[in-house]
């Protein structure tokens, strides 16, 4: 079965820089989360879209933006990258109406 | 806002035994979904079992079963037969049903060491 596809898995930046993380959902799936994981932390919900609109928002820095394609894929772009960004980036799809959440594998992203 | 709390931030087991992991929440809606999620070391998040709050009877997947008291808002993890590969952090999350706020809410984390 398809999964949740996320690139980079893994991507090192240095502060000030841009670094932009990209999700591939499952087909058909409609709804596209983004969470951040910090280490030693819960993961902590940033931001989602429905039908490529965005449908809620949680503590998303300013720096941070994110969108979805008109082929359901979604990135998030982070800018001014600063030494507490490093964390996990996990992406998740779900269908509507299901219970079904599906995560990804993540991106590890290190400021340095 | 919806809250989960996980009071327990480690827990430890003997091979082949049983463990449970508590997890309460606070919401004013009536009706949810609740699972525990599993991350190992390679910290892939695994979904471990669901419960929706509408079902009065308890899930159950293989070796791993919930309590679920929907009155007093908690949902604790039994883990039966306890294996090597259980050793993980394991998080309590709550949905919310509605439409466009549906994110998972999750717990702190409980910190599951299992001993041979």
């Amino acid at each position: 079965a398809a999964g949740v596809i996320q690139s980079p898995r893994h991507l090192i930046k240095e502060k000030r820089e841009t670094a932009t993380l990209k999700c591939y959902p499952i087909p058909r799936h409609d709804t596209v989360y983004w969470y951040q994981q910090g280490p030693g932390q819960d993961p902590q919900f940033l931001i989602s879209f429905y039908e490529k609109m965005q449908s809620d928002k949680g503590s998303i820095p300013d720096r941070f933006s994110a969108q979805q394609f008109s082929d359901y894929h979604s990135e998030l772009n982070m800018s001014s990258l600063e030494l507490g960004d490093s964390a996990l980036y996990f992406c998740a799809s779900s269908q509507t109406g299901t219970y079904g959440y599906t995560f990804g594998s993540g991106t590890r992203l290190t400021v340095v | 806002a919806q809250t989960v709390t996980q009071s327990q931030p480690e827990m430890s087991v003997q091979e082949a035994e049983t463990v449970t992991l508590s997890c309460t929440y606070d919401t004013s809606e009536s009706d949810y979904y609740l699972f525990w999620y599993k991350q190992p070391p390679s910290r892939q998040m695994i979904l471990v079992i669901r419960q929706e709050a509408y079902k009065q009877q308890n899930a159950t997947e293989n070796r791993f079963s919930v309590n679920f008291q929907k009155a007093a808002k908690s949902f604790s993890l039994k883990i039966s037969d306890s294996q090597l590969g259980d050793a993980a952090m394991y998080f309590c999350a709550y949905r919310s049903l509605h439409h466009n706020t549906d994110k998972l809410i999750f717990g702190t984390g409980t910190r599951l060491q299992v001993f041979p």
